[in-house]
């Protein structure tokens, strides 16, 4: 069965740091990834996907991620955070489900925390 | 706004009080979710909605009871709740098969349920 795993419940980080957020993946073909973020008391919005081809995806807000089959993992990541940064930020991987439709699996998600 | 429309925002209700959460899409979508958020837990899929068709029922309490009448509504109509049941309440929305172009699911803000 398919899941994703985010290590990662709460990672702290300064203002202007670089971030990375961890998302390993389990499924038995090529997935369909996709990062989305959750500002509090909000719906989740995407920030980027993955299909196929190019597997370093630029996403909103300053943010990309990396696909890497060999790892089986879809980091994400962005050089340098802003304070509006902070949210719960949610790897999902799409499958087809038993009905045929597609279907996201989500990780359990990471809260960020910026620091001035 | 998303695309995904939610009704109402927040909610405050007895626990015998019968009530409905409203959804509504008008991005083209055919299918649509339920989740519920709980605070430091996993989204909880709850139901799945293809073509107006249930197609998924994550084993829910009967206490919960969706309807979707076309594909750009969805309710999910309430009764007999327990305290344990308040929560954020996501709907979602998406395309049945997807494309490069797709954008997985679009999630409406979420209605804000807690259960006196």
């Amino acid at each position: 069965a398919q899941s994703v795993t985010q290590p990662d419940i709460h990672i702290t980080v300064s203002e202007g740091a670089s971030l990375e957020l961890r998302c390993n993946y389990s499924y038995g073909a090529t997935p369909y990834l996709f990062w989305y973020v959750q500002s509090p008391g909000q719906g989740l919005q995407l920030l980027l996907k993955y299909f196929s081809g190019d597997t370093l995806v630029q996403g909103i807000k300053g943010f990309e991620a990396e696909f890497k089959r060999s790892q089986s993992s879809f980091n994400l990541r962005k050089p340098s955070v802003h304070w509006s940064d902070a949210a719960e930020y949610f790897c999902a991987v799409g499958r087809i489900s038993n009905f045929g439709n597609e279907k996201l699996t989500f990780g359990t998600g990471t809260r960020l925390t910026i620091i001035p | 706004e998303t695309g995904v429309t939610q009704t109402p925002r927040h909610l405050v209700m007895g626990m015998t009080n019968k009530k409905s959460l409203k959804c509504e899409q008008h991005l083209g979508h055919n299918a649509m979710y339920w989740y519920k958020q709980s605070a430091k837990k996993p989204l909880e899929l709850m139901f799945v909605y293809s073509l107006e068709e249930r197609v998924e029922n994550n084993s829910v309490p009967s206490r919960f009871s969706p309807e979707c009448p076309n594909s750009s509504h969805l309710f999910l109509h309430l009764h007999t709740l327990q305290p344990e049941d308040s929560a954020l309440y996501l709907c979602a929305s998406s395309q049945d098969s997807w494309d490069r172009a797709s954008d997985g699911y679009t999630f409406g803000s979420g209605t804000r349920l807690t259960v006196v």
